[in-house]
């Protein structure tokens, strides 16, 4: 069975650009969150989809959205890029809403480069 | 406020001894709590998963205990290898409401030879 597959695996851009990453789950995980890492911050929760309605969402900014298709497939987007937005960024897949009785399948990851 | 501490950034033991790395957690009231591996450059991996009324959980050498009146858990590796070096984190469940996981800022653990 597939893992968690997340591309691209890297990405840079400029301030003021936008970027879309996606994240593919393990096939008939319905529910996929996403989360930024960062040194400093460590794993943040952005949001999380389950069967293409937002179930949760963290606090960051506006500027940072996602979708998710009917096939579970997940994008998140983040507009007008900032210097701070350099992160890895993460997808995690879960069989159901992911809470802590459920464990997470995360991916590689995304790392975004800012400049 | 709310917040997870693992108890230091960087843990260094000799191989074969016991690793002990500590997740505690301040005005949370978790019902389960989970340990997830974490690789340079990889995401996370799920290790193991201990519920309130849980005092301890092995999985071979992993063991967990989770005490909910100190509000901590204790992640043990016993007789450890090099390869058993990596970032450990624990994450949470903020309240049982169906929250999304809240983790630690992890411990990078280094098993030396």
């Amino acid at each position: 069975k597939a893992g968690v597959t997340q591309t691209p695996r890297y990405l840079i851009k400029t301030r003021g650009q936008q970027v879309t990453l996606s994240c593919s789950p393990i096939s008939g995980h319905r529910s996929v969150s996403w989360y930024q890492q960062t040194p400093g911050q460590g794993l943040q929760f952005l949001f999380e989809y389950f069967s293409e309605t937002q179930r949760n969402k963290g606090n960051f900014p506006g500027r940072f959205s996602g979708r998710q298709f009917s096939n579970s497939r997940s994008e998140m987007n983040v507009s007008t890029l900032e210097l701070g937005d350099s992160a890895l960024y993460l997808c995690a897949s879960s069989l159901s809403p992911a809470t802590t009785n459920e464990k997470l399948f995360f991916g590689s990851g995304t790392q975004l480069s800012v400049l | 406020s709310q917040k997870i501490e693992q108890n230091s950034e960087a843990l260094n033991i000799q191989e074969g001894k016991t690793a002990t790395l500590t997740c505690n957690y301040t005005n949370y009231s978790p019902a389960y709590l989970q340990w997830y591996r974490q690789d340079p450059g990889r995401g996370p991996v799920f290790l193991l998963l201990i519920r309130e009324n849980e005092k301890e959980k092995r999985k071979e050498r992993l063991k967990v205990t989770f005490d909910t009146t100190l509000k901590q858990s204790l992640f043990h590796i016993t007789a450890s290898q090099p390869a058993d070096s990596a970032t450990y984190l624990c994450a949470l469940e903020p309240d049982n409401y169906g929250q999304n996981f809240v983790f630690g800022p992890g411990t990078r653990l280094s098993v030396l030879p």
